[in-house]
């Protein structure tokens, strides 16, 4: 089982390009996470998905968007890159029967110039 | 909202004790995790405490206090490959699907 991977690694982008961030795991999880983590500030929630079609709005999720349309994916867009984007983000996902134990991905690190 | 404190570093010998301390203040809650994060990699589940008391795992036990909204990993044995940053997360409720992540311990472990 590969668990959790995380596409691309790293990434830059110039002000106001788009992306999307691709996250895959073979576990068969329900629940799905996208965080950001910046220096001193641990790991803020971005969005989350707790089935395939369902989403929801975590901690900081201005400025981004996600689809969940198979159970094993998630997306995090960024329509319109800004430097305060840069960060490492984070994917994470959970069994239904145990939200208290994340499996996380590589994460990607995101430069926005 | 959720709100948690943790120190933000802790330098300890080899073969040591440390104790990171983690309160909380959440509007709800089910259980307090505890994630392990070495610097450049992704973090890894640790240990879970839904109920109050000491939760063993090796060298690592993790406790919790309901009442005193409290709880602390305890590394023994300290050992170089501990050097990580650790954080406590909060799931705030039985139908609080997210877990809530305090901003990190950075653990330095010297020879």
């Amino acid at each position: 089982n590969a668990g959790v991977t995380q596409t691309p690694k790293f990434r830059v982008l110039k002000t106001g390009q788009s992306m999307t961030l691709l996250c895959a795991q073979d576990m068969n999880h329900e629940y799905m996470y996208w965080y950001r983590q910046d220096p001193g500030m641990g790991l803020r929630l971005i969005h989350y998905s707790v089935g395939e079609g369902t989403t929801a709005k975590g901690e900081v999720p201005d400025g981004y968007n996600v689809s969940r349309l198979k159970k094993q994916n998630f997306l995090l867009g960024l329509e319109s890159a800004a430097p305060s984007q840069t960060s490492v983000y984070f994917c994470a996902s959970s069994a239904g029967t145990s939200v208290e134990t994340q499996y996380f991905g590589p994460g990607t690190r995101l430069l926005v110039l | 909202g959720q709100s948690l404190e943790q120190p933000s570093e802790v330098t300890a010998v080899e073969g040591a004790i440390v104790q990171i301390n983690c309160t909380y203040q959440t509007s709800g809650f089910y259980g307090l995790s505890w994630y392990q994060q070495h610097d450049g990699g992704a973090p890894t589940f640790l240990s879970y405490n839904g109920l109050d008391g000491l939760e063993e795992t090796g060298r690592f036990s993790s406790f919790l206090s309901r009442s005193d909204s409290y709880g602390y990993l305890l590394l023994q044995e300290l050992q170089m490959k501990d050097s990580a940053s650790y954080f406590c997360a909060v799931r705030g409720g039985s139908n609080d699907y997210k877990l809530s992540f305090g901003a990190g311990t950075t653990v330095t472990v010297r020879a």
